[in-house]
């Protein structure tokens, strides 16, 4: 059971706009922390693409956007591609006994 | 280049110890916090302990506190996760993981770069 609560999966066909959501509690997001979201593709190293709730590395197309409100946070994907299929995990901080760093389950991304 | 290896992956009966290491090179490792993550196979990514730039603040995962050992040595650029008394739920893919920005783990900072990660597995 993850501290932070993702959907297992969600689905879009290409050029459609997907939303992934990202549920936490009062004592991560609900507090203020700063919420992450990685790309991880099967067999690659998990790529950071939003950090501190809405801005994208450099390199990340803009397709890919993030906001936070109260204890949940979402990263949307505009204009879906057949290569944004992958598993996307968001990340926080958790002032709790449970550790500090925490990630989401994870969502695997289906492109039709 | 920035990058982050690991090493020290290997198969061992439960019980048994293990240490990892990860050697960082392109960028100046004591100025951040270091973590180890990992990933069960099958399963999401699941952070496992941080470090602080100076070794001041460290912290672990429910799942390994009491068992697993974070440490750094800055002078060597290397991060380390001494595992001991390992268990078959602790088979993963273990990556190291760099901090954005934050010298300490009291930051809810991202990770900005991974290692390609080194496989333990934990089986008789």
């Amino acid at each position: 059971q993850s501290v932070l609560t993702q959907p297992p999966s969600v689905s879009g066909a290409p050029g459609q706009r997907v939303t992934i959501s990202c549920t936490g509690s009062s004592s991560n997001i609900g507090a203020g922390y700063d919420v992450h979201w990685y790309q991880h593709l099967p067999g690659t190293v998990p790529k950071l693409l939003i950090y501190g709730n809405s801005n994208r590395p450099s390199g990340v197309p803009d397709r890919f956007s993030g906001s936070k409100s109260g204890t949940s946070a979402s990263l949307a994907i505009t204009g879906l591609q057949a290569e944004d299929e992958a598993d996307y995990y968001c990340q926080s901080y958790d002032s709790s006994l449970s550790g500090s760093r925490v990630f989401g389950g994870g969502t695997k991304l289906t492109v039709l | 280049e920035v990058q982050l290896v690991e090493s020290g992956g290997s198969l061992v009966q439960p019980g048994m110890s293990l240490r990892l290491s990860c050697a960082a090179s392109g960028f100046t490792f004591d100025d951040y916090a270091m973590h180890w993550v990992r990933q069960a196979p099958g399963k999401g990514l699941e952070w496992v302990s941080g470090i602080s730039w100076n070794s001041g603040s460290i912290d672990y995962a429910v799942s390994v506190k009491g068992r697993f050992t974070i440490s750094r040595d800055n002078a060597k650029n290397s991060l380390y996760l001494q595992m001991n008394s390992l268990r078959a739920e602790d088979t993963a893919l273990y990556y190291c993981a760099k901090d954005i920005r934050c010298s300490t783990i009291s930051c809810s900072d991202a990770f900005d770069i991974w290692g390609q990660g080194t496989m333990v597995t934990v089986s008789s």
